[in-house]
């Protein structure tokens, strides 16, 4: 695509429930992150793939975040058990290559609301 | 652990007045970004910095790195409205794009 997706914009939880957030990234794009950010806050860093490699998990907050990608397609992050901390918008970013010489397209971001 | 820090957090600015964004980070990286956040939008890319050095322009915008101070600058010139927005800087490290605090700039009449 032209983008970077993400679905959905806007989701509404109760507390306890589990979401899942997806991204589709640009065609061809072997990088792809998660961010997290809360309100009036900056992009706290979840997640990162590239290509076929394991991914780098190091910033997930908890076991109850997990993600996924098939290849160099579209990734889901799924949190369980949500909790209100858990409420914020969640980017996506893909990018050419891991080492960024080509710059990062971000997503518009699903903004999650956990009540 | 990479720390990007910017200054100030929080700029109010009067159009037609410069002002410079300070960016510094605390590890080795001669790969750097500037994003524009306007709000409940995602990121706006405006610059990447690739080099020791490098100076990149695009209107009354201007970036900046050093990479040896491990600095970088986003300076404006002759503020206008349309500039109010949130401004992060980013810096590659182990392929991880991590960003800073964040600059918020609100420009007044």
């Amino acid at each position: 695509g032209a983008g970077v997706s993400q679905s959905p914009s806007n989701k509404v939880t109760e507390k306890g429930k589990d979401v899942e957030l997806r991204c589709d990234p640009i065609s061809g794009h072997t990088a792809l992150y998660w961010y997290r950010q809360r309100l009036g806050q900056g992009l706290e860093f979840l997640i990162y793939f590239q290509g076929n490699s394991a991914p780098d998990k190091s910033g997930l907050p908890s076991d109850r975040f997990s993600a996924e990608r098939t290849g160099e397609s579209v990734s889901t992050l799924t949190i369980q058990r949500t909790q209100q901390e858990d409420s914020a918008v969640y980017l996506c970013a893909s990018s050419l290559a891991s080492d960024g010489l080509f710059g990062y397209t971000f997503g518009s971001g699903t903004r999650l609301t956990v009540v | 652990e990479l720390k990007v820090e910017q200054n100030p957090l929080f700029l109010s600015m009067q159009e037609g007045k410069n002002y410079t964004i300070y960016c510094n980070y605390s590890t080795t990286s001669d790969r750097l970004y500037w994003y524009r956040q306007d709000p409940g939008k995602s990121l706006e890319s405006l610059f990447v910095l690739l080099s020791n050095g490098a100076v990149k322009q695009e209107g009354r915008l201007m970036a900046s790195l050093d990479t040896k101070a491990r600095l970088s600058t986003l300076h404006i010139t002759a503020a206008v409205h349309d500039l109010s927005a949130t401004y992060f800087c980013a810096v590659v490290r182990a392929d991880k794009l991590i960003f800073g605090t964040g600059t918020r700039l609100q420009v007044f009449p």
